[in-house]
């Protein structure tokens, strides 16, 4: 368990749709990462928040938000979904913004249909 | 800017045999090297790290790597191996300046045969 937790694990939606996506961090993390894992993408950093700021952009769609909450968990929305977003999210968490250790969660399953 | 090269994508390899999964990183800047492994339907474990010091680093279950400035290069290694070693690995790299976000490869797949 490597202490970041991730809501929900399992995700069916439409296409057209928006959800919001969870995570925790390790306790006593500031930083925030997002990645997708898709088969034709691999795996693509979205977006970093340290402290309740963005820190650093990455591949993210316009469609695509984040941000990270006073209590340090943060929040990926996807809205106006398509059939290929479908792909595992993770968060990741590390005690500082630069990426020396970095620990990742189980992951959200998300299916467009 | 950053890349990473994992040169095979699947390995099968005999239980008790050893193993060595290649990587071999660009990078413009110095950088901190990581190993990750990834188990059916689970999330990324971090298996070990090179920060720096020894370039010869251990990590959980049994693997090591070893950091080759000169090559650009982070092997991962194990003596034995067991069937519960048969998952995903991911090689990356974090920029120790400018970018704050780790680069992955593209996975290399381990399969154990009894």
């Amino acid at each position: 368990d490597s202490g970041v937790t991730q809501t929900p694990k399992h995700l069916i939606t439409a296409t057209g749709q928006r959800v919001t996506l969870r995570c925790s961090p390790r306790s006593g993390d500031l930083s925030v990462y997002w990645y997708q894992q898709s088969l034709d993408q691999g795996l693509q950093f979205l977006i970093q928040y340290y402290n309740g700021e963005e820190r650093a952009k990455g591949n993210i769609l316009e469609r695509f938000s984040a941000q990270q909450f006073p209590d340090l968990h943060s929040e990926l929305n996807l809205s106006s979904l398509e059939l290929g977003d479908s792909a595992l999210y993770f968060c990741a968490s590390s005690v500082g913004f630069k990426p020396n250790t970095i620990y990742f969660g189980e992951g959200s399953w998300l299916t467009v249909v | 800017a950053q890349s990473v090269t994992q040169l095979d994508s699947q390995v099968p390899v005999f239980e008790e045999a050893p193993v060595e999964l290649r990587c071999n990183y660009s990078s413009s800047v110095s950088v901190y090297l990581f190993w990750y492994v990834q188990y059916p339907n689970q999330g990324l474990q971090l298996l070990l790290k090179y920060l720096s010091g020894s370039t010869l680093v251990k990590g959980i279950n049994g693997f090591e790597a070893e950091f080759n400035k000169s090559q650009t290069s982070f092997h991962l290694r194990k003596p034995s191996v067991h069937i519960s070693d048969t998952a995903e690995y991911f090689c990356a790299v974090g920029p120790q300046t400018g970018a704050n976000n780790l680069f992955f490869g593209t996975g290399t797949r381990l399969t154990v045969i009894p």
